[in-house]
């Protein structure tokens, strides 16, 4: 079946410009989740909703990093005011299961560059 | 302290040989432990959950130790398609990843 997909694979941004970037978790899926990897690093958790409500939000970094999922499965992370810091991959993950401790499902992330 | 911690490698080790990563945590709480694999420029896949009471996979096992607060990783007979970066995963309520340690099979 369908994995998760993410859209799109590669943004470039200049500094101070709004991005969005959208997540498309594997059907049925109730579970999913944001995370942010730069160069040598692990995934840094971001944020995590169980359906339509975000139930863990406590790694997004600051007010500019915004993420919705309105029908409990597309999710869309929203970056005002982009900063060159904000380069990163953006990782979406989904998973079955209720909780963020149970296997997760990574989509081929999105590749952002804040010029 | 970071809730989960990793060598970071490289290990550097000849096809057939047996390698061994351990990965500490600090959350005494912590539940739940994984082991990712990732390869360059892709995504982290799951390569093994990690149970109390040990579990291997074929030539991967992997081992909690909750006395010591660490997990471990042994792959044994490597192979070049080994070679990626192993992700640490662990916490209490949700997980955190490790930096990730990078295991490189050389022919």
């Amino acid at each position: 079946g369908a994995g998760v997909s993410q859209t799109p694979s590669n943004k470039v941004t200049e500094k101070g410009k709004y991005v969005e970037l959208r997540c498309d978790p594997i059907s049925g899926h109730t579970a999913l989740y944001w995370y942010r990897q730069s160069l040598g690093q692990g995934p840094e958790f971001l944020i995590y909703f169980q359906g339509t409500g975000a139930a863990d939000d406590s790694g997004l970094p600051n007010d500019r990093f915004f993420a919705v999922r309105p029908e409990g499965s597309v999710s869309t992370l929203k970056i005002q005011r982009t900063e060159r810091g904000d380069s990163a991959v953006y990782l979406c993950a989904s998973s079955p299961q209720r909780g963020s401790y149970n296997e997760q499902f990574f989509g081929p992330g999105t590749r952002l560059t804040v010029l | 302290r970071k809730e989960v911690e990793q060598d970071p490698g490289p290990f550097n080790v000849p096809e057939g040989a047996t390698v061994a990563f351990n990965c500490t945590y600090s959350n005494s709480a912590s539940q739940s432990f994984f082991w990712y694999r990732q390869d360059c420029r892709k995504e982290p896949k799951l390569l093994m959950s990690v149970y109390s009471s040990g579990n291997e996979d074929g030539r991967f096992t992997a081992q909690l130790n909750r006395a010591s607060q660490y997990i471990s990783l042994l792959i044994r007979d490597s192979k070049l398609s080994d070679s990626a970066t192993y992700l640490c995963v662990g916490g209490y309520q949700k997980v955190t990843f490790g930096t990730g340690t990078k295991l490189q099979v050389i022919p």
